[in-house]
């Protein structure tokens, strides 16, 4: 089965200064991989995906992850932080092959930003 | 296009009390997901359906809970009787085709339940 885990639950980090989110997955075939925002009280928006084609993924808000196969991972980065960024953030992952894309999510990285 | 559309967004009942969760996903997605967070668990999948049909009900806690979709734009998730447990922010998601695994699932706003 299909698994990520994020470490943390609680990021804190100052406005301007780099954003690392940290997700390593578990998959016994190739994964498609997500990461999810969540802003108070919405529901989870994505923020970007990799399906197998580039391994740095570009997604929305200056967002960006690499997939790295030999560490299985797929962490989140953002050069400058920015205070609307304070948000939770999930990665989730699903098998890449044909059947369903159910997902399983992370415990999930509640971002704080200070100014 | 409107989105995921949940309703009520916030519902609060008592312990025994049957509650139904409304979901209408974006027209044209074959896939319905509904979803479950806690703190004490995050997001959990409780079932999901293609084509109006459940295809995995594997994640629904116990048969106090049902999840019907008679028709492509409409879905309920029904808590008989609700115990306090329940207490949670339930989601509903859609997406466009779940064979290629890679589509993106929206998700509706939620429903805050709480059971006295």
């Amino acid at each position: 089965a299909q698994s990520v885990t994020q470490l943390g639950s609680h990021v804190s980090v100052s406005e301007g200064a780099l954003v690392l989110l940290r997700c390593n997955y578990s998959s016994s075939v190739p994964p498609y991989l997500f990461w999810y925002v969540q802003y108070p009280n919405q529901g989870l928006q994505l923020l970007l995906k990799y399906t197998s084609a580039a391994t740095l993924v570009k997604g929305i808000n200056g967002f960006e992850a690499e997939f790295k196969k030999s560490e299985t991972s797929f962490h989140l980065t953002k050069p400058s932080a920015h205070m609307s960024d304070a948000a939770e953030y999930f990665c989730a992952v699903s098998r890449a092959s044909t059947g369903n894309n159910r997902l399983a999510f992370g415990k999930g990285n509640q971002v704080v930003v200070i100014p | 296009d409107a989105g995921v559309i949940q309703s009520p967004r916030h519902e609060v009942t008592e312990m025994g009390q049957e509650v139904t969760l409304r979901c209408k996903p974006i027209s044209g997605h074959d896939y319905l997901f509904w979803y479950r967070q806690t703190m004490m668990r995050g997001l959990e999948l409780l079932i999901y359906f293609n084509n109006n049909v459940p295809i995995d009900d594997s994640g629904m806690p116990e048969d106090r809970f049902s999840a019907k979709m008679p028709n492509a734009s409409f879905s309920t998730l029904k808590i008989q009787p609700s115990e306090p447990r329940d207490s949670a922010v339930y989601f509903c998601a859609s997406s466009l085709d779940g064979h290629r695994n890679a589509d993106t699932q929206y998700f509706g706003p939620g429903t805050r339940l709480t059971v006295l």
